[in-house]
Parts: structure tokens; C-alpha cells; sequence
């Protein structure tokens, strides 16, 4: 079946605007997560959805970052104002449910560079 | 602060020969442990994980160790292949809160012919 897929797989912004970061899961998976991976580095906990509830938001790096999932499926990362410490790949994972958090299916990424 | 971290940030292998990359963890509430594997360009890929209850787990090709005493985990990949060459991660489901891993920088390993 297919796995998680996230769009744009690479995107330039410059830097004050505003971006969007999709992210579809796998079909059935309830639970979905961000992260975000600098250069050679491992990857960082932004946030992660059960159903269209995000109940840990403690890893977003500022208010400037926001995310939403819709109808249990298709979840927008947008990062407002962006910062040139922005640049990363954002990633997004998704799982069955929560409770099985210890298999996550990742998705390719979007490499932002913010100019 | 609570922290993911791994001994050796590269490691050369010659092919067939087995790997060992290790992890150190100081969280003593951890619930479970993943090993992930990233090829360049791509996303993290799910290896073999293991319960804090449990001391080795075995897969197809790998083995996890855990070491609660001394709070050290390790990934045992035998036979090493070229297509093993990747970056290979630890995480640790911290115990407070479902679904939030935090990840170690990264091994790289690189298999040589």
C-alpha cells in the first residue's frame, strides 16, 4: 500500500514568509508526527496528532510554528514568519495508533531552505 | 538534562563481517527503545524496537541488547551488507507521554567491499 507522503519534497522561501508543509499519512493510521532534521543531526520532536488532537504541542520552537490535522487524516505544518534557522527537513511520520508510537512509517521529508 | 546519545559517530565495516553501534540513554522511564535506519535522501526507517522489560530482541539479521544496569543499548547487525550503509538512530519513548520519541544524533555506518 502506500506509505506516508509529504509535499513539497523541497521548498525555498525567503526569509518573513509564511510556509506550508503537508503531510499524508498512511490510510487507517490515526496517530502522525513532525519532526525536524538539521543538517547531520538526528531528528527533533515538533508535535504529533491522535486523531485530529494534538496533545503534546511541548516540542513546537516557537509560536511561529503551528500545526493542524483535518478529518483524522491529512495534517499542514505552517511556519509563519520564517527564519533562516528554519532551514531543515521537516519530517512526518505516522503509526496505527499512539499506543504503537514504536513503529512509526516515516515519509520522504521537505527540505526547507529559507533564503 | 534526560538525553539519547551514541558513542561513535561513524563506523566502517568491512562487508560480512557483523556491526555493533551502541547507545547510551539516561532516562530510567523510558517504556521502549527503537532502532531506525535512514538512507541518504530518504526518511527513517523502522528496524526492531524493545521493551524496557526485556534484555535482547532478536529480527531478521539484527539483534538489540539492552543494558538497564548501566543504561546502554545497542544494535547488532550481522553479516554486514553494502546496503546496510546508512545512518542508524536511536530513540526513546520517554514514558510520559505517548507517541513523543527523542532521537540520538545518528551512527553513520559504512560498509566497505
Amino acid at each position: 500500500g502506500a506509505g506516508v507522503s509529504q509535499s513539497p519534497s523541497n521548498k525555498v522561501t525567503e526569509k518573513g514568509k509564511d510556509v506550508e508543509l503537508r503531510c499524508d499519512p498512511i490510510s487507517g493510521h490515526t496517530a502522525l508526527y513532525w519532526y525536524r532534521q538539521s543538517l547531520g543531526q538526528g531528528l527533533e520532536f515538533l508535535i504529533y496528532f491522535q486523531g485530529n488532537s494534538a496533545p503534546d504541542k511541548s516540542g513546537l520552537p516557537s509560536d511561529r510554528f503551528s500545526a493542524e490535522r483535518t478529518g483524522g487524516s491529512v495534517s499542514t505544518l505552517t511556519i509563519q514568519r520564517t527564519q533562516q534557522e528554519d532551514s531543515a527537513v521537516y519530517l512526518c511520520a505516522s503509526s496505527l495508533r499512539v499506543e504503537s508510537s514504536y513503529e512509526q512509517y516515516f515519509g520522504p521529508g521537505t527540505r526547507l531552505t529559507v533564503t | 538534562g534526560e538525553s539519547v546519545g551514541l558513542h561513535l559517530p561513524t563506523l566502517s565495516v568491512q562487508e560480512g563481517d557483523n556491526s555493533i553501534i551502541n547507545c547510551a540513554y539516561s532516562n530510567s522511564a523510558s517504556d521502549y527503545f527503537i532502532w531506525y535506519k535512514q538512507e541518504s535522501g530518504k526518511g527513517p526507517q523502522f528496524i526492531i524496537d524493545i521493551r524496557s522489560n526485556m534484555d535482547k530482541r532478536q529480527g531478521q539479521r539484527v539483534t538489540v541488547l539492552l543494558n538497564k544496569t548501566v543504561k546502554h543499548l545497542s544494535l547488532q547487525i550481522a553479516a554486514t551488507q553494502p546496503g546496510d550503509s546508512a545512518v542508524y538512530f536511536c530513540a526513546e519513548n520517554l514514558g510520559d507521554s505517548w507517541g513523543k520519541l527523542q532521537f540520538g544524533a545518528g551512527t553513520q555506518v559504512v560498509v566497505t567491499p
